[in-house]
């Protein structure tokens, strides 16, 4: 039984750099989620896609952050000239869209830690 | 979104019930209230959730106020591994957006 997987798990990066995390989603899962959390607080809801489609960005992703997930599958999360501000958790997550009536379960991965330096 | 109120910390000792509340009077008439968890230095786990009628099931079970202002997650025997943050959830379900909006959510620790 797999969950939702991601990678790496933890990331130090150096201010200006580049940075990219993978998101595996639950298998047959249509929906896939992007959080970010910082320490103290509850998780912030970034982006999400059902299969490719991209159907929402939060006001927090800036033009910085691109999120993709081609073929509806697995997602990348990058973050462009990273800076101190970024450092956090970005926690993936993914769930199956039955019916317009249903109660929809999130299921979430471990997280990505990135530290930036 | 509809706001909640948790408290911010409660304590249970090891194997006695727990009752963690929670006040969400803005809900809308369909909104689900979701309760998950958040271990440390984990991601949020599901926990169960509801929308009218009290839900039980492995973890938890959920009672859910007449009104709809308020429920009550109940953890029937607490163990040192449900030492985490509880968070309380009111969303949207269906094909529309479905974004779960974290409070602060509620520490519990449990007592040896």
């Amino acid at each position: 039984d797999t969950g939702v997987s991601q990678d790496p798990r933890h990331k130090i990066t150096k201010r200006g750099q580049n940075v990219t995390f993978r998101c595996d989603p639950i298998s047959e899962h249509n929906r896939l989620y992007w959080y970010r959390q910082t320490l103290g607080q509850g998780p912030e809801f970034l982006t999400y896609f059902q299969n490719e489609a991209q159907l929402e960005k939060s006001r927090l992703l800036s033009d910085r952050f691109s999120a993709e997930r081609p073929k509806g599958s697995f997602s990348t999360l990058e973050i462009q000239r990273t800076e101190q501000g970024d450092s956090a958790m970005y926690l993936c997550a993914s769930s199956y869209l039955r019916t317009a009536s249903s109660g929809n379960t999130i299921y979430f991965g471990e997280g990505s830690w990135l530290t930036v330096v | 979104d509809a706001k909640t109120t948790q408290p911010n910390s409660m304590e249970s000792n090891e194997e006695e019930p727990v009752h963690l509340p929670c006040n969400h009077s803005t809900i809308s008439g369909t909104d689900y209230i979701h309760w998950y968890r958040q271990l440390p230095s984990q991601g949020p786990e599901y926990v169960i959730h509801g929308l009218t009628s009290n839900v039980n099931n492995r973890m938890a079970s959920l009672a859910i106020a007449e009104d709809r202002k308020s429920s009550t997650l109940i953890l029937h025997r607490a163990t040192l591994r449900d030492a985490a943050v509880y968070y309380c959830i009111p969303a949207r379900s269906g094909a529309g957006s479905y974004q779960l909006t974290f409070g602060k959510g509620t520490k519990l620790s449990v007592i040896p």
